[in-house]
Parts: structure tokens; C-alpha cells; sequence
């Protein structure tokens, strides 16, 4: 059974500060691997993807990727009230198994 | 910027009733899926949908639901008897051919009374 663990939170952070979110797989065979927000009662908006084991930063946000250990992260820098949501991280198997399976969230709290 | 598009937003219907679900992926995407949401649980996959085929489905995905591309823009999700597990929010999305990253419509919000 492929899985993909996150703390359901919620993480509640300051405004301001560094937000981290973490998620485990259990699939060694994904390939890429996705961050997506969620506001409550919308479709998942995506915030960014990480092929390759590291860093990948995009604006405040950084993903962290470590294959090895079947890890992967999201930093948010400069936490923002409107960062408020549901984090939903997500692997799939890349070219040709692209379906996506998804973790069940973290809920994030930013305040002011 | 392009988005898909989903209707309707909401559809209330009655245990046994068929529905579709419609969806407009992005117009230059080929691949095209379909996930559900029961409220307070984690998005499932049900099917995913390449050069006018199912590629791949899942457990859930069974012989209520079938999937059509039936002209050049829309991409639907039958279902053909519901049941009250049923109830939940469809989210169609899209992805083009040489990216993975899928982008989500707004979602049906599916109620069987």
C-alpha cells in the first residue's frame, strides 16, 4: 500500500517566522513530488514540485527532498496570515504512473 | 492564465440517480484526471486519461463510474447509480505532456441524499 504520512497539525506559527512541514512516502519507486495548499472548501493549489534530491527554492518557499530517507519538506519563510491553510503533500511514480497520491495534510496556522 | 473548469459546482441528487460531472482541462493538456475528496479526508485518485483512454484507475474506480472525452475541450465522469458513499468533492485537473505537475479545477461538490 503506497503511503504518504504528514503530522495533521495544526502548526501554528507567528507571523513572521519559518513555517516547516514534513511528509514521509513509502513508495521508493516516486519520482516527483509535490506541495499543494488547500484554503477549506477549495481545490489543491500548487505551490511546487521537487524531482532531485536537495533544495529547490521558489520565493518564500523552499522544498527539501532526501530520497534516502523517503522524506520531503516545505519551508515557508516570512510566515504570512494568508499562508493559513491546509498543506497536502503528493508523490507519484513520474512518466507514465502519473497519479497522484496524496497525504492527508497539514493544517497551518500563521497569527498575526 | 488558462485554469480548468468544472460544472457544475454543486449537483444534489438522489441514491440510484446518474450524473455527470464536467470538466474543461487546459487546452494544450493531454493528460486529464479525476479525484475525489470526501469531506475531512485525504484527495483520492479515481482515473487518469490519455489519448482517449483510461491509463490508469484505481480501486474505487469501478464499474459505476466511466469516463468520456466527447469532443475536443470537455472530459466528464459519469456515475451511473449513486450511492450516499458517493457524496464528496470531484476534482478534475490537467497536466501537459512533457510536465508532471497537474493543476486541479474548482470542484464538484457532490451530494447523494
Amino acid at each position: 500500500q503506497k503511503e504518504v504520512e504528514q503530522n495533521s497539525g495544526p502548526l501554528s506559527v507567528p507571523e513572521g517566522a519559518i513555517a516547516s512541514l514534513n511528509c514521509t512516502y513509502s513508495d521508493r519507486g516516486s519520482q516527483s513530488f509535490f506541495w499543494y495548499r488547500q484554503y477549506s472548501g477549495k481545490s489543491p493549489e500548487l505551490i511546487m514540485f521537487i524531482y532531485s534530491n536537495g533544495d529547490k527554492e521558489d520565493g518564500r518557499f523552499t522544498a527539501q527532498l532526501n530520497k534516502a530517507s523517503q522524506y520531503v519538506s516545505l519551508l515557508i519563510r516570512d510566515s504570512q496570515p494568508s499562508d493559513s491553510a491546509t498543506y497536502l503533500c503528493a508523490v507519484n511514480r513520474g512518466t507514465g504512473r502519473r497519479a497522484l497520491t496524496f497525504g492527508s495534510g497539514t493544517r497551518l496556522q500563521v497569527q498575526p | 492564465e488558462p485554469e480548468v473548469t468544472q460544472t457544475p459546482s454543486h449537483q444534489v441528487t438522489q441514491m440510484g440517480q446518474e450524473v455527470i460531472l464536467r470538466c474543461v482541462p487546459i487546452s494544450n493538456h493531454l493528460y486529464f484526471y479525476w479525484y475525489r475528496q470526501i469531506l475531512g479526508q485525504k484527495v483520492e485518485f479515481l482515473v487518469s486519461f490519455y489519448n482517449n483512454e483510461i491509463s490508469e484507475k484505481s480501486e474505487i474506480f469501478d464499474d459505476q463510474f466511466s469516463v468520456e472525452r466527447p469532443d475536443g475541450s470537455n472530459f466528464t465522469l459519469k456515475i451511473r447509480s449513486t450511492k450516499l458513499e458517493d457524496s464528496a468533492m470531484y476534482f478534475c485537473a490537467s497536466n501537459a505532456r512533457q510536465a508532471e505537475t497537474q493543476y486541479f479545477g474548482p470542484g464538484t461538490r457532490l451530494l447523494v441524499l
